[in-house]
């Protein structure tokens, strides 16, 4: 059974402390990998997909990276307005597989 | 990406009745899902809505509780039916287009139930 690992479940950070959150999965093949970031009342907004280990991605203040166990998302001086729950996902190769969730991160940047 | 908008945005109900919540896409998906987030959880699937024929549901979850509509490429509709207080939750209208790409979310219904 595919399955994701968040940590920690929340995180509190001054303005500009940089830090980084983690995802740890399993799955039976990996098709992607999936940063999400939701905020209170609202739907996920997606931010990044992941394919193969060793991949990258940047947007403004955060990196995505990717190994063949983990996902990290660096969140490089943050500011109050990324505060947020940050959800990682996967989806693996077996057929009709769906995305599986982790429980997030909650995040509060204090100015 | 998908912009998808779901209708009504919040709900209050009586135990017993039943709501049903309409997702709609701003562009043809191949894929459309519906999502439960009960308070301080992440997202569980309920199904897949498939265009054209029945749903298929995630185990823990059937047809009779939750009826799934999805009569073209950009529309669906789930229904919480003989709701409990159990039912309360968020949920949530997905799109994508292929099991590669990113799925989108629509902005969620938050449902209480009394």
């Amino acid at each position: 059974e595919d399955q994701v690992t968040q940590s920690p479940e929340a995180l509190r950070l001054q303005e500009g402390e940089s830090s980084s959150l983690n995802c740890s999965y399993t799955v039976s093949g990996l098709r992607g990998l999936f940063w999400y970031r939701q905020d209170p009342g609202k739907g996920p907004e997606f931010l990044f997909t992941l394919y193969s280990a060793g991949e990258e991605k940047e947007k403004e203040r955060l990196k995505a990276t990717l190994t063949k166990k983990e996902s990290f998302l660096h969140i490089t001086a943050p500011k109050p307005e990324d505060s947020a729950t940050y959800l990682c996902a996967v989806r693996g190769t077996r057929r009709n597989t769906p995305l599986v969730f982790g429980k997030g991160t909650r995040l509060s940047v204090i100015a | 990406s998908a912009v998808i908008s779901q209708k009504p945005s919040r709900d209050i109900c009586q135990r017993g009745t039943s709501l049903t919540i309409q997702c709609q896409v701003d562009s043809q998906v191949t894929m459309m899902f519906w999502y439960r987030q009960q308070p301080g959880q992440s997202l569980t699937l309920i199904a897949t809505a498939n265009q054209g024929s029945e749903a298929t549901y995630e185990s823990g979850f059937v047809i009779d509780k939750f009826p799934i509509s999805r009569p073209n490429l950009t529309f669906s509709t789930l229904t919480v039916s003989n709701m409990s207080p159990e039912d309360s939750s968020i949920y949530l209208c997905s799109a994508a287009n292929g099991m590669n790409t990113e799925a989108f979310f629509g902005q969620g219904t938050r449902l209480t139930v009394v």
